[in-house]
């Protein structure tokens, strides 16, 4: 089966400036989540859909990061203004449902670097 | 916030020998998972154990889970050069009424040739 598809790969944007990231998960699954990576440290999450609905976005800064899953399949992550603390490597995942029996399928990630 | 603490940090082997990784964690959990993660890459699932399992095998990897005390270890047998990576654990804890993991800092394994 296809895995999880991210884009782009990499991005270099000066402070200030909005960044956009797309992931399109694993055909069926309900769930998807975007975790944030900073170098050195474990993925954190951001935000858990739930077919199109939010499940959790506790973590996610709401002054500055805004997502969205239209019609419950691709999704996309916004950054408006960046600043240099938002470097990171942003992944997305997906899982069949929101109670998880295999694990969670990550895409190969969007390395950010705001300079 | 971060419940998983994985030790060591960093671990430095040769190819052959056995490494040993051990994750800590605070809270009640459903499940707890292991992830690969290479450099640049994205994480890639390793194992999946219950909280009503105590061991769990899958090819050269071992994990065991204690809920008494709140831990979990995994081991990989005859390591190779291509296990170098970083290995993180992920707890799904129970208070949530759905699947979220939280990760640990993960323990960067080296393995030379």
């Amino acid at each position: 089966e296809a895995g999880v598809a991210q884009s782009p790969r990499y991005k270099i944007i000066e402070k200030r400036q909005s960044v956009a990231f797309w992931c399109n998960p694993i055909s069926g699954h309900a769930t998807l989540y975007w975790y944030q990576q900073i170098l050195g440290q474990g993925p954190k999450l951001l935000i858990q859909f739930q077919n199109n609905g939010v499940v959790d976005d506790s973590q996610l800064p709401k002054d500055r990061f805004s997502a969205e899953r239209l019609k419950g399949v691709d999704s996309t992550l916004k950054i408006q203004p960046a600043k240099l603390e938002d470097s990171a490597v942003y992944l997305c995942a997906s899982s069949e449902g929101q109670y998880v029996r295999h694990g969670y399928t990550f895409g190969s990630g969007t390395r950010l670097t705001v300079v | 916030s971060q419940q998983g603490e994985e030790d060591p940090q960093a671990l430095s082997i040769q190819e052959g020998e056995n490494a040993t990784m051990n994750c800590s964690y605070k809270t009640s959990i459903n499940n707890l998972q292991w992830y690969r993660q290479n450099s640049g890459r994205g994480l890639v699932h390793l194992i999946l154990i219950r909280s009503n399992e105590r061991e769990k095998h899958s090819g050269r990897l071992r994990v065991t889970l204690d809920t008494s005390k709140k831990s979990s270890s995994l081991l990989i047998t005859a390591s190779r050069a291509a296990d170098t990576a970083s290995y993180f654990c992920a707890t799904d804890p129970i208070e949530s009424g759905y699947s979220t993991l939280t990760f640990g800092k993960g323990t960067m394994l080296l393995v030379s040739p």
